[in-house]
Parts: structure tokens; C-alpha cells; sequence
């Protein structure tokens, strides 16, 4: 069965910081790979995704996520985070039948 | 929220009322989704349809009910509610194989 872990329930780091979220997910075939943002109150917005190709994909808001088969992890990165980064973010997989799975989160706290 | 609306954006039910989510898109994407969130358990899928008139279970559908009648319309009923049906509800909307789901802004639901 598909699953997700994100092993961080709440992460602290000062503004400027740079940041990293990990990802570990179990599934048998190419997974696609998703991160996504959720501020308090608000819906999901994507992130960025990976189907195929390089493993390293950019998205939006200066995020970055490398896709490492060898360890089943898409870890999520930014160089240097600013205050409006705050917020809970997901990591989901999807398979083949068309259903996503999504991690616990990962609560955000940017200290000035 | 990508043309995605949901109605109620709050609800306060009893134990044993029934009521209906209505999710309304208007980009005439075939995937729709249910899922609920709760705190510590990211989102879990309840149901999803992927096109007119086809509805199928996820992770979690028992005391759910799902129908997708027409292709802009994706509802969500609670027969007969239960304290543990209260959470946040979330639908999203995916336009095909290999492509991102976009979400709704949420519907909170509170049983008494």
C-alpha cells in the first residue's frame, strides 16, 4: 500500500535560514511526488510536483525538491526562508489509480 | 482556489442530521475528490469520481455518500452525522492522468 511519512511535525528556523522538509514515501512503482502549502484557514496550493525526468524540480515561492529513488525521498528545500513561509506543508504521492496520499504535515515557524 | 467552490464554508450539525457538501468547479476537470482533515492525520480521502456519472471509494468512505450526476457538480452526504465526522472537508479537482489536483477552500463541519 502507498503511505507517506514526513517525520518532522514542527520545524523552527529564522528568517534567512535555509530549510529543509523531509519526505519518505513507500510505493512499488515510479511515484509521482508532490509538495503542497496550506496557510491557516486557507486550501492547498501546489508547490511543485514530479512525474519523471531530472529529480531535481523547482517550483514556486523559490522551493526546490530532489526526488532520490534510492531512498524513497522527496525532500523539500528552500535556500533562505522569509516569514511569509509559515505555514503547514504536505507531501503527497499518487499512483495509478488516480487516489493520493498525503503525509501528516509538516508545521512551519519562522522566527524574525 | 483554481475555479473550485464549496458550500457551506461552516456547518453545525447534531448527532443524527444529515446534510450535503456541494463542490462546484468551472473548468471542467473530469477528477473530483473528497477528502477530510484532521489535525495529526494530514488529509484522507473519502471518495472520488473520475467523470460523469462514475464515483468510487478511498481511504476512508464509511458514512459517506458520494454522487457526481453532472460533471461540474461533486457532492458529499452524511446520512445520519456522528461526532467523529467532524473536520475540515476539502475537494479538489484534477483535469487528467499525470496532473496536479487543485483544491477548494474548505468546508468545517461540527457535530454535536
Amino acid at each position: 500500500a502507498q503511505s507517506v511519512t514526513q517525520p518532522d511535525i514542527h520545524i523552527t528556523v529564522s528568517e534567512g535560514a535555509s530549510l529543509e522538509l523531509r519526505c519518505n514515501y513507500s510505493y512499488g512503482a515510479t511515484p509521482y511526488l508532490f509538495w503542497y502549502v496550506q496557510s491557516p484557514g486557507q486550501g492547498l496550493q501546489l508547490l511543485l510536483k514530479y512525474f519523471s525526468g531530472d529529480t531535481l524540480v523547482q517550483g514556486i515561492k523559490g522551493f526546490e525538491a530532489e526526488f532520490k529513488r534510492s531512498q524513497s525521498s522527496f525532500n523539500l528545500r528552500k535556500p533562505s526562508v522569509h516569514w511569509s513561509d509559515a505555514a503547514e506543508y504536505f507531501c503527497a504521492v499518487a499512483n495509478t489509480g488516480n487516489q493520493f496520499y498525503f503525509g501528516t504535515g509538516t508545521s512551519l515557524t519562522v522566527i524574525p | 482556489n483554481a475555479g473550485v467552490t464549496q458550500t457551506p464554508k461552516f456547518r453545525v450539525l447534531k448527532t443524527g442530521q444529515s446534510m450535503t457538501l456541494l463542490c462546484a468547479q468551472d473548468m471542467n476537470h473530469e477528477y473530483m475528490y473528497w477528502y477530510r482533515q484532521d489535525p495529526g492525520m494530514g488529509l484522507r480521502l473519502i471518495h472520488y469520481s473520475v467523470g460523469e456519472g462514475t464515483t468510487a471509494k478511498g481511504e476512508v468512505p464509511d458514512g459517506y455518500n458520494v454522487s457526481r450526476l453532472k460533471k461540474q457538480n461533486f457532492l458529499l452526504g452524511l446520512e445520519s452525522a456522528a461526532p467523529s465526522q467532524t473536520s475540515v472537508y476539502f475537494c479538489a479537482i484534477r483535469s487528467g492522468y499525470q496532473e496536479t489536483q487543485y483544491f477548494g477552500p474548505g468546508t468545517r463541519l461540527l457535530v454535536l
